[in-house]
């Protein structure tokens, strides 16, 4: 079955630096790499997301980016604020499958 | 984006006791919904499979006799976890995905089961 290796598992920038988060996969049947923002007690959130035919995918301050050859995608998020703490999760989706990273924890410090 | 709803957010039950958590797709028909379990500070845990219409498809180590998963129709899913005891008390929750072969995933709310 797929696996999900996400790094760091914690995170901590200075305000108005750069933050960027690895994950790895090893299916290569999944075909959609959503990125989730979860706060304490709430839902994930969907944040960015990249389909397999396409590389790179920007929206405002976050970016991911994905490599097909080697099984790996990477979200980055330029000037950071301190509401951009929390725990962030990658995910690589195939038919009928969703398997998650263990998730970072970023830390944003004003 | 789509809207998933899950009920009750909260619940507490005696050991022993059923307890039933319901998802729906408010907005979208969901072909597949996902169950999963999520203790403190840790990721989502994948569940089983619920597929409507058909049998869902638990993950390894998952007890289907314990978590019974019902999809009865296109917007609703149900897990029951069945004489629930303190060490099933945990954060569980919902999602849905779009149709397509890269349809979004979307996530209920969430319920936090306490199991006395």
């Amino acid at each position: 079955g797929e696996n999900v290796e996400q790094h760091p598992s914690t995170l901590s920038v200075q305000e108005g630096d750069s933050a960027v988060i690895k994950c790895t996969y090893s299916d290569s049947a999944s075909n959609y790499f959503p990125w989730y923002k979860q706060e304490l007690g709430k839902r994930p959130q969907l944040i960015i997301d990249i389909r397999s035919n396409v590389g790179e995918k920007k929206d405002q301050r976050i970016a991911v980016t994905l490599n097909k050859t080697a099984k790996h995608f990477s979200l980055h998020i330029t000037e950071t604020q301190p509401e951009d703490s929390a725990v962030y999760f990658c995910a690589a989706l195939g038919p009928g499958k969703s398997t998650f990273g263990d998730g970072t924890t970023l830390t944003v410090k004003p | 984006g789509a809207v998933v709803s899950q009920h009750p957010s909260w619940v507490i039950c005696k050991s022993g006791t059923s307890v039933k958590i319901e998802c729906r797709s408010l907005d979208f028909q969901a072909t597949t919904m996902f169950w999963y379990r999520q203790f403190p500070k840790q990721s989502l845990m994948l569940m089983a499979t619920s597929n409507e219409g058909s049998k869902a498809t638990y993950e390894q180590g998952v007890e289907k006799d314990k978590f019974l998963i019902n999809h009865a129709s296109l917007t609703l899913s149900t897990l029951t976890v069945t004489s629930a005891h303190p060490e099933d008390s945990s954060f569980y929750i919902c999602s849905a995905r779009l149709a397509g072969v890269t349809g979004e995933l979307f996530f209920g709310e969430g319920s936090r089961l306490t199991v006395l």
